[in-house]
């Protein structure tokens, strides 16, 4: 039984230049979500999927970051023409129904240079 | 106005001693739930105890408890025999409309709890 796995686990690259990231949740669980994390804060709410339909956004998803979960499984995060403040761990979970919790991947930290 | 306070940035424990971080909530929501998890450095996040707004006992895993006081709006977590395994940060969340709400999660920023020998 594998948890959620995410890729890469950093990621370096220069203000301006796009990124995407990968998260492939535990198998069966059909919500995935995303969120974001910088330093000494709480993880934020980043966007939600229920199977391949996107049900919630956060307006911290500004149109620089889009997310899609083609086929109800994995899931992809870009973010283009990369800004200094993008710099954060990008957490990804998951869960499905009849389960509280969110089961978290060990995140992809971004550092943009 | 912030939805989850964590107001202790540091803690201390002696190990084998209890400790207890403290969480307070605000939502105008009949339904909720409350959930702790905990982040080592190596940055995953572990959850480790959840409550509904609706359960009438206090949650308990192991040696995580939840001190739920839902007039006072607090969800304290207890850790019972700390362990040196247990130096982490920890944190409190929320979801709001647990029956067809919102999925998101809302933390607060967190308590680092460092477990002395």
């Amino acid at each position: 039984d594998t948890g959620v796995s995410q890729d890469p686990r950093h990621k370096i690259t220069k203000r301006g230049q796009n990124v995407t990231f990968r998260c492939d949740p535990i198998s069966e669980h059909n919500r995935l979500y995303w969120y974001r994390q910088t330093l000494g804060q709480g993880p934020e709410f980043l966007t939600y999927f229920q199977n391949e339909a996107q049900l919630e956004k956060s307006r911290l998803l500004s149109d620089r970051f889009s997310a899609e979960r083609p086929k109800g499984s994995f899931s992809t995060l870009e973010i283009q023409r990369t800004e200094q403040g993008d710099s954060a761990m990008y957490l990804c979970a998951s869960s499905t129904v009849g389960i509280n919790e969110q089961f978290f991947g060990p995140g992809t930290r971004l550092t943009v240079l | 106005a912030q939805k989850i306070t964590q107001t202790q940035p540091g803690m201390f424990v002696q190990e084998k001693e209890a400790v207890t971080l403290d969480c307070t909530y605000d939502t105008s929501d009949p339904s909720y739930g409350l959930f702790w998890y905990k982040q080592p450095s190596s940055g995953e996040m572990i959850f480790l105890i959840y409550q509904g707004s609706y359960d009438q006992q206090n949650a308990t895993e192991g040696r995580y408890s939840l001190n739920f006081q839902k007039a006072r709006k607090s969800a304290n977590l207890v850790i019972s025999a700390s362990q040196l395994g247990d130096s982490a940060m920890y944190f409190c969340a929320m979801r709001e409309g647990v029956q067809g709400g919102s999925e998101k999660l809302v933390f607060g920023k967190g308590t680092k709890l460092t477990v002395n020998p």
